[in-house]
């Protein structure tokens, strides 16, 4: 069955430095999202692409977070500087379209300390 | 309804025990209610998506209904079992595909 791969699992880093998270979709799923999951809340959506384009990232902290699908495949998620309160679990998810259920990956868990 | 809401925020049962969590969702530019099942250390798994006002949906012991006018959704298992400890995620897509989370029912089933 296929999966979205996500790199790392884990990661923990100190508060200024700067983490990058990468994700590679279900071949064929044109649209990605990263969401991030504070513990006790649901998951969050910062960014969604639609093949290489950015269709929201109206919830993105965007003076520290950036993301990119340059090809319009994989994607990268990066935080710069981290700060203690991105602490969190960062899942990405691909779909086909509207209306189908979303394929996440394991997620990576980020501890910034 | 401003946000998707999800009750109870944790449930235990004992094995056999029957059990349903709600999900209330906004009404307006609703365009579908998805179910998620994510236990620990593994990927969220998509368990049901429903667009239809009235909707019933079935997996194996676990079902789910959908009220698009009430703005509301009931996940129901039946004979729970050890392995269905979980949290149950819902979320609302509108359009444009963005879905919309609620905090999840941790659900804890003893055996």
């Amino acid at each position: 069955e296929a999966e979205v791969a996500q790199s790392p699992r884990y990661k923990i880093t100190e508060k200024s430095q700067a983490v990058a998270f990468w994700c590679d979709p279900i071949s064929g799923h044109a649209t990605l999202y990263w969401y991030r999951q504070i513990l006790g809340q649901g998951p969050e959506l910062l960014v969604q692409f639609q093949d290489e384009s950015v269709v929201d990232d109206s919830q993105l902290p965007k003076d520290r977070f950036s993301a990119e699908r340059l090809k319009g495949v994989d994607s990268t998620l990066k935080i710069q500087p981290a700060e203690l309160g991105d602490s969190a679990m960062y899942l990405c998810a691909s779909s086909t379209r509207q209306g189908y259920g979303y394929t996440f990956g394991s997620g990576t868990r980020l501890t910034v300390v | 309804i401003l946000n998707v809401e999800q009750s109870p925020q944790s449930l235990h049962v004992q094995e056999g025990d029957s059990t349903n969590f709600t999900c209330s969702f906004p009404s307006s530019n609703f365009y579908a209610l998805h179910w998620y099942r994510w236990e620990t250390a593994k990927s969220p798994e998509a368990l049901f998506v429903m667009t239809l006002n009235g909707d019933e949906k079935k997996k194996g012991r676990i079902s789910a209904t959908l009220n698009t006018k009430e703005g509301y959704s009931y996940l129901y298992i039946k004979g729970s079992q050890p392995e269905d400890s979980a949290t149950y995620l819902c979320a609302s897509e509108t359009s444009g595909s963005r879905l919309t989370f609620g905090e999840g029912t941790q659900l804890t089933v003893n055996p």
